[in-house]
């Protein structure tokens, strides 16, 4: 199936930890974005790369680094995990400048 | 800073129809979005307008007043399973900027 997929889905985690979540989209597109959606449902951009370039890097903790191998990947590894990172992160992917196609999300959970 | 603004919560009737309104004071725009999110799920993509008038697909159309800072959803014949969160979101500046949302709840 075409789409933009995500691993894991849950991410159940301990504070302290460092952990990883990967993304990748089989659409041809060549930009992609991180987005975090918090308790209260509001979606906000965190990062964005366009053909292997970070252009978009919103004020994100530095403890939250984007990793992008190729057009079709992007994962994001987080350093030193606090409560306050539980959220959904959702990846999502584009032409440019076009529509976002998103990706089903992963929940983590940081106790 | 962007200020995006729609109502939190709407309620209809099955077969009724339902309009949300979005307003927005952006840094830039080319172009507005709405989407459709169903609880615990990903957002997937409903319509878009970059110039003003409407664009109608099936049972949803959007509006967009660039000189007001305006856009509306408009969802006809309402169903059951259009009870989900509808996402206003403003492209500028190369990314998105997201809306709060507004729930939907459609009863029978």
């Amino acid at each position: 199936d075409t789409a933009v997929s995500q691993t894991p889905k849950y991410l159940v985690t301990q504070m302290g930890n460092d952990k990883s979540i990967k993304c990748e989209q089989n659409l041809g597109h060549d930009t992609m974005y991180w987005y975090k959606q918090d308790s209260k449902k509001f979606l906000k951009i965190m990062f964005s790369y366009n053909n292997k370039e970070l252009i978009i890097n919103e004020t994100v903790p530095n403890r939250f680094s984007p990793k992008s191998p190729d057009k079709a990947h992007l994962n994001l590894h987080i350093n030193s995990l606090e409560l306050g990172d539980s959220a959904v992160y959702f990846c999502a992917s584009s032409h440019s400048d076009g529509v976002q196609y998103f990706g089903p999300g992963t929940r983590l959970t940081v106790t | 800073g962007q200020n995006i603004d729609q109502p939190t919560e709407m309620t209809a009737t099955e077969g009724a129809i339902v309009q949300i309104n979005c307003t927005y004071q952006t840094s830039g725009f080319n172009g507005l979005f709405w989407y459709q999110q169903h609880a615990g799920e990903a957002p997937t993509f409903l319509s878009y307008n970059v110039l003003d008038g409407l664009e109608e697909k099936g049972r949803f159309s959007s509006f967009l007043s660039r000189s007001k800072g305006y856009s509306y959803l408009l969802l006809k014949e309402l169903q059951m399973k259009d009870s989900a969160s509808y996402l206003c979101a403003v492209k500028h500046d190369y990314k998105l900027s997201f809306g709060a949302g507004t729930t939907v709840t459609v009863r029978a």
